[in-house]
This record gives C-alpha cells, sequence and structure tokens, in this order.
C-alpha cells in the first residue's frame, strides 16, 4: 500500500510570500496529483505529473521519481490561495486506476 | 459540460435510517469513482466503475454500502442502517481514459451527518 505523507500539515503566510508544500511517498507511482479544496468540499485538480515540473500561472509543480518527492510552489501568495491542498498518487494495476491521498496541507495566506 | 454533479449536497439523518446519493459524471466519462472524506483527512477510495460494471470495492464498503451505475451514466450509493461512523462527506470522481491520461474530476460532494 502506497504511504503519502505532507508537509506541513498547516501554513500560514502573508500576502505575497512565496508558498512550498511536500509531498512524499512510498511505492512507485503512475503520476501524482496535485488537488485544491475549498471551504464546502469541492476539490480542484491542479496538477497531474509524472516527471519533471509544470507550471500554471503562480502554481508550480515538480517531481522527482527516484527520490518520490514531490512539491507545489505557489508564487505571490493572495488570500484566495487559502485553501486544503491535497497530494494524491495514481497507479495503474491492470484495468483500474486508484488514487491515495495524503492528508492535506491547510494554507491560509493573510493579507 | 457542466462537470461533474451530486444531489444532495447534504444529507442529516437518524441512526438507522437508509440514504442515497446519487452522482452524475461529465458525459462520455466512462469511469466513475467514488471516496470517503472524514474531517481532517484526505479522501479514501470506496469503489470504481466503468461503464456500468462495478470492477473495485475497497474492504472499507461494508455489506451496509451498495453502488449501482445502471446504464453507465449516473451512479448511486446506498448506505443502508446508518451509523455515526458513516458521518463524512462522499465524493464523486469521473475520468476519461484517453492517451494515457488519469485524470480525475471532482464533483462538489454529499456532506452526510448522522445523529
Amino acid at each position: 500500500k502506497n504511504e503519502v505523507e505532507q508537509s506541513p500539515q498547516n501554513l500560514t503566510a502573508q500576502e505575497g510570500e512565496f508558498i512550498t508544500i511536500n509531498c512524499s511517498y512510498s511505492v512507485g507511482i503512475s503520476a501524482l496529483h496535485w488537488l485544491q479544496q475549498h471551504p464546502g468540499g469541492g476539490i480542484v485538480s491542479l496538477f497531474m505529473l509524472s516527471s519533471g515540473k509544470k507550471k500554471h500561472g503562480r502554481l508550480i509543480a515538480t517531481i522527482n521519481i527516484q527520490e518520490k518527492h514531490s512539491s507545489l510552489h505557489i508564487t505571490a501568495s493572495h488570500p484566495r490561495d487559502s485553501a486544503v491542498y491535497i497530494c494524491a498518487v495514481g497507479f495503474s494495476g491492470g484495468s483500474n486506476y486508484k488514487l491515495t491521498f495524503g492528508k492535506g496541507t491547510l494554507l491560509t495566506v493573510n493579507p | 459540460d457542466t462537470g461533474v454533479s451530486q444531489d444532495p449536497r447534504h444529507k442529516i439523518t437518524k441512526r438507522g435510517q437508509n440514504v442515497t446519493f446519487r452522482c452524475d459524471p461529465i458525459s462520455e466519462h466512462n469511469r466513475l469513482y467514488w471516496y470517503r472524506q472524514t474531517l481532517g483527512q484526505g479522501p479514501e477510495f470506496l469503489t470504481y466503475f466503468q461503464n456500468e460494471a462495478q470492477l473495485e470495492k475497497s474492504r472499507l464498503l461494508s455489506d451496509r454500502f451498495s453502488a449501482e451505475r445502471p446504464k453507465g451514466s449516473f451512479s448511486t450509493l446506498e448506505i443502508q442502517r446508518t451509523e455515526q461512523g458513516d458521518s463524512a462527506m462522499y465524493l464523486c470522481a469521473s475520468s476519461r481514459v484517453r492517451d494515457g491520461s488519469y485524470e480525475q474530476y471532482f464533483g462538489p460532494g454529499t456532506r452526510l451527518t448522522v445523529t
């Protein structure tokens, strides 16, 4: 079973700060997902990556397959970035593709 | 394309009652997943459909839980004889495997409170 660990569990930042959230996993994967969950429950997919680096606006996600580690960076953070960020790893076995989730990182960005 | 929808968004029920939730995936998505999320935890896999076939069920899905996807479109998740431990957010996600992409699109969830 894949274990997914995120750090930190909670993060408070001032508007404009550079944010880093880390994710480690224990077993080889097909892809890693970064998800954003706002109060009320809805989950939005931010990135899915299996190697290297992806960028979307102020968000950057990197993954190191050898070290089984990924980071999500937010540049020039804004209060609207406040949310829970969840790392999930996916493994494709046979016909199924199943996600194992971390517990999430609660980010609060203060104005 | 309106995204994944779930109904109801909130459900309060008394212990011992049966509840049923519905998920409407993105049209033409052939895979549909159910997850459960308790407070302070990440979602946990419950079950998965490819078209109308239920291909995998987690050990978390006790005999009181049943899921269907009768025509390969919407899905229902029923919990019989609810217990307080069933209180959680129930999330549905859908995906269409294409070109090796496994991206899942999540619905807003149904929050269940068992009193």
